[in-house]
């Protein structure tokens, strides 16, 4: 059964500094992996999809990279920003299903201090 | 820019009672999903939808749930006879693509239904 675990947990960082979210998932087998935002009571925010043949994306400041065989997935954020604050959540897309289900992550809560 | 919305916002039900959670998806996208997020806990997937039936379910989608597509344009969950444990916020998601290695399957969110039973 797909576990998708994410580390750390919450991250408190200040302003202006690089930083990187780890997710990590128990079987390879994946079709693609998507990183999501989520502000507190919202919805997702879709922020960029990897696809499994794919090493990594780019949007703005954001870059996550996809290690399928290790079962790794990194999202890179440069030059954080209080408006950067949320939670970020990985989710992947098994083999296997009749259809794209997600299998979420546990989520990583970033304060960005101004 | 296109995207997923869900009414109502907010819904407070009292034990027992039927709740139907709505949700348009994107024009052009062919499949629909539920999900739900208990406080606090992670994103889980409930169904899938597609061409007017289901197509994959969790253990959590039990007879008390069921999903509809009553015309060209709403997506809706029904939730029979709630429980305490039902309060959660429900997300409606689509895509357009079918699953592949070779083509775009990003899944897009609304913005939630918060459901609370009392």
């Amino acid at each position: 059964k797909q576990e998708v675990t994410q580390i750390p947990a919450a991250l408190s960082v200040p302003e202006g500094e690089n930083l990187v979210l780890n997710c990590s998932f128990t079987d390879s087998a994946i079709y693609n992996l998507q990183w999501f935002r989520q502000d507190p009571g919202k919805g997702l925010t879709s922020l960029l999809l990897i696809q499994s043949s794919q090493r990594e994306q780019t949007s703005g400041r954001l870059n996550a990279s996809l290690d399928k065989s290790s079962g790794r997935s990194t999202l890179y954020i440069a030059a954080s920003q209080p408006g950067d604050s949320a939670t970020y959540l990985c989710a992947v897309t098994p083999y296997g299903g009749a259809t794209n289900k997600l299998i979420f992550g546990t989520g990583t809560l970033l304060a960005v201090q101004p | 820019e296109p995207e997923v919305t869900q009414t109502p916002s907010h819904q407070v039900t009292q034990m027992g009672q039927e709740v139907i959670l709505r949700c348009v998806p994107i024009s052009n996208h062919l499949y629909f999903y539920w999900y739900r997020q208990i406080l606090g806990q992670k994103v889980e997937f409930l169904v899938s939808f597609y061409n007017n039936e289901i197509s994959e379910k969790s253990e959590i989608f039990d007879d008390q749930f069921s999903v509809e597509r009553p015309d060209g344009s709403n997506f809706t969950l029904k939730i029979r006879s709630t429980k305490l444990e039902d309060s959660a916020m429900y997300f409606c998601a689509s895509s357009r693509d079918r699953r592949s290695d070779f083509s775009i399957t990003e899944a897009f969110f609304g913005q939630g239904t918060r459901l609370t039973v009392v």
